[in-house]
């Protein structure tokens, strides 16, 4: 089974900084990797899928990159909005087998 | 617009089973997998398994084979997740979404509590 690893558990920062997210995997997935965003009392959202591709509506203040098994989510300038909780999820199999990393929350300096 | 609509909060006793409905529409049922995903108090997010409504296939990791049953109704285009043998550390908020190679639509979530 493949393990997500996320860094760092939080990251601390205020609006208008640039937030790096890191998702590492236990094995190859390819660019089969997604990102998600998630506030208390709310649904995930979809932010990236495909590693880097943005998913409809989505700002274009956020990226993605990697390939393989190092994964990067890149806020470039934080909005109010933005903090919240961040995590990568695989999909390297078929059918869908989606495990989480542990998630990032990035919080208001 | 593709919507996903699920059932109400659920309260239930240890070694209980809860079934939760997620009801799509707005889009082709038979066209997209459904994804279980929850999120246990403190916890962060775990998928649960996985159904193509077409044809029934199912998918699921480990720790919950077993344990929850995935079923359809492509009459109300509904799916169903069951989880038996409930305890005290299922108690959180189970979300299903629409899978389009990833999870694009995700319904609002249902609060499932166990408790004695």
């Amino acid at each position: 089974e493949i393990v997500l690893t996320q860094s760092p558990a939080t990251l601390s920062l205020s609006p208008g900084e640039r937030a790096t997210l890191s998702c590492r995997a236990s094995q190859n997935v390819g660019s089969y990797l997604a990102w998600y965003q998630h506030k208390p009392g709310q649904a995930p959202r979809l932010l990236i899928y495909d590693a880097s591709s943005r998913a409809t509506g989505i700002p274009a203040r956020f990226s993605g990159s990697g390939s393989g098994t190092d994964f990067t989510l890149t806020i470039s300038s934080l909005e109010p909005e933005d903090f919240a909780v961040y995590y990568c999820q695989q999909r390297s199999n078929w059918p869908p087998v989606g495990t989480f990393g542990q998630g990032t929350k990035v919080e208001i300096k | 617009q593709v919507q996903l609509g699920q059932s109400g909060a659920e309260v239930k006793k240890p070694g209980a089973s809860v079934k939760v409905s997620c009801k799509a529409s707005g889009y082709t049922f038979s066209s997209y997998g459904i994804s279980w995903v929850r999120q246990a108090r403190g916890q962060g997010l775990e998928w649960m398994g996985w159904i193509n409504p077409y044809n029934g296939n199912t998918r699921f990791p480990q720790k919950f084979q077993g344990r929850v049953t995935l079923t359809t109704d492509t009459s109300t285009s509904t799916v169903y997740m069951e989880l038996t043998s409930l305890r005290s550390d299922d108690t959180g908020v189970y979300y299903c979404a629409r899978e389009n190679d990833f999870a694009d639509y995700w319904g609002q979530g249902t609060l499932v509590t166990v408790s004695s």
